[in-house]
């Protein structure tokens, strides 16, 4: 099982809708975790933080479930603008070893008029 | 432009030869680190420094990359006698020490340098 998974997409949404996308990981020990958005051949830039309560930014809600060992990134009424490349990242706890950030292969969304 | 910049942004060249990249962060931070990036993949760790100490470099491909970052600031990633497999982008990102562990934190990464092995 590979340490960050994610569904590549592409996930195909007219405006305004809501979409969704998980991102699953291994290491039960994980302390952080983020969303970063990668435009077309640009660099990532962060997104959001995702914090254990849960946190929200606008349209965007994220959402952890340790016990089940993923997070979410929630994206309501969808913008042409939100078309991207959504990366999680995961970080691993002291019983790593290393602390490396570890990234998803990320999932594509298309939002369409 | 204060954010982290790289140099330089393409760079082709042929089997065998070596070629260095630079990275300059943002000036207040400490932390700098390098990713690989191939298409339709997400940026993979290659190793990361804490002002000039290299703190984790397990994850370099092969004894082929090495990187520096002699002064604390600029960092240099080097790969020697490349192969058609390095093509890929190289990423470079900088975070502030914000009291949490490294990768904790938000990075900030650069525009990337796009290397093409013929």
């Amino acid at each position: 099982r590979k340490e960050v998974e994610q569904d590549p997409g592409p996930f195909n949404v007219p405006e305004g809708a809501t979409v969704a996308f998980n991102c699953t990981y291994s290491n039960s020990a994980s302390q952080s975790f983020f969303w970063y958005r990668q435009d077309c051949r640009k660099e990532p830039k962060l997104l959001m933080s995702v914090y254990s309560s849960g946190n929200e930014d606008g349209r965007f809600t994220a959402q952890l479930n340790r016990a089940s060992q993923y997070i979410s990134l929630l994206i309501r009424d969808s913008k042409l603008s939100d078309s991207a490349t959504y990366l999680c990242v995961v970080n691993p706890g002291p019983s790593g070893g290393s602390y490396i950030p570890t990234f998803g292969r990320g999932t594509s969304l298309i939002v369409h008029p | 432009d204060t954010g982290v910049s790289q140099d330089p942004r393409h760079k082709i060249t042929k089997r065998g030869q070596n070629v260095t990249f630079r990275c300059d962060p943002i000036s207040e931070h400490n932390r700098l680190y390098w990713y690989r990036q191939t298409l339709g993949q997400g940026p993979e760790f290659l190793t990361y420094f804490q002002n000039e100490a290299q703190l984790e470099k397990s994850r370099l491909l092969s004894d082929r990359f090495s990187a520096e970052r002699p002064k604390g600031s600029f960092s240099t990633l080097e790969i020697q006698r490349t192969e058609q497999g390095d093509s890929a982008m190289y990423l470079c990102a900088s975070s502030p020490e914000g009291g949490g562990l490294a990768g904790q934190e938000t990075q900030y990464f650069g525009p990337g340098t796009r290397l093409l092995v013929l």
